[in-house]
């Protein structure tokens, strides 16, 4: 299974750009990348999710260069309602069972 | 609809007690999981349902943790001779069955807003 590294945590401001990078030196070709996220007190929540390049939907965008080893989840004008922990999760989910790995994920406090 | 509901929100216990987990999917999900979510940790999967079987048992942590789905539908986590570090939140989540080709409508998994539990 890939690992994944990202940071501890980040600090960010009403209406600013975030954007969170995931390290996966080791993610293999039938390896997916997807973005989790959880507020306090609730189950995580699928942001996005994307193989190779970008992709982009209604919360956010997801950047992965050409060798996959990293990926760049991208936050437009954040809220204070996007604090929230953020997880990078890589794997070949449909031979892992569906099964999801977390790593410890990135804390994002949004403050006005 | 309906999403994933767990119950009870939560849970104290003493230690040595057996306690019981309920989830309850969303209807026609046939993938279910489990997973524990330490104080300030990432979660850790414990077991995966596709149907009433569980072809992945391999996180759960000891013979105390057990779980089974009846009706394709509720599922139950059995913990044992509850101990203190079984303290956590237990979070439950339903998808369809897992598409080898990512395809979000199959493989995004919905999480349950979870059941803390506290063993004294």
């Amino acid at each position: 299974l890939a690992k994944t590294t990202q940071p501890i945590s980040m600090d960010s401001y009403e209406g600013q750009e975030v954007n969170i990078t995931c390290s996966h030196n080791n993610i293999a070709t039938n390896d997916y990348i997807t973005w989790y996220q959880q507020f306090p007190s609730q189950g995580p929540r699928f942001i996005i999710q994307g193989y190779k390049t970008k992709v982009t939907n209604e919360v956010a965008s997801l950047f992965i260069p050409a060798d996959r080893k990293s990926s760049t989840l991208s936050l437009p004008r954040v809220s204070l309602s996007d604090t929230a922990v953020y997880y990078c999760l890589v794997g070949d989910f449909y031979n892992q069972g569906g099964k999801l790995i977390f790593g410890q994920g990135t804390e994002l406090s949004v403050k006005p | 609809g309906a999403g994933v509901s767990q119950s009870p929100s939560n849970k104290v216990t003493e230690k040595g007690k057996d306690v019981e987990l309920r989830c309850d999917p969303i209807s026609g999900h046939t993938a279910l999981y489990w997973y524990r979510q330490r104080l300030g940790q990432g979660l850790e999967f414990l077991i995966y349902f596709q149907g009433n079987s569980a072809p992945d048992k391999s996180g759960l942590p000891s013979d105390r943790f057990s779980a089974e789905r009846t009706g394709e539908s509720v599922s139950t986590l059995t913990i044992q001779r509850t101990q203190q570090e079984d303290s956590a939140v237990y979070l439950c989540a339903s998808s369809l069955e897992p598409r080898k080709v990512w395809t979000r409508s199959y493989n995004e998994q919905f999480f349950g807003p979870g059941t803390r539990l506290t063993v004294l």
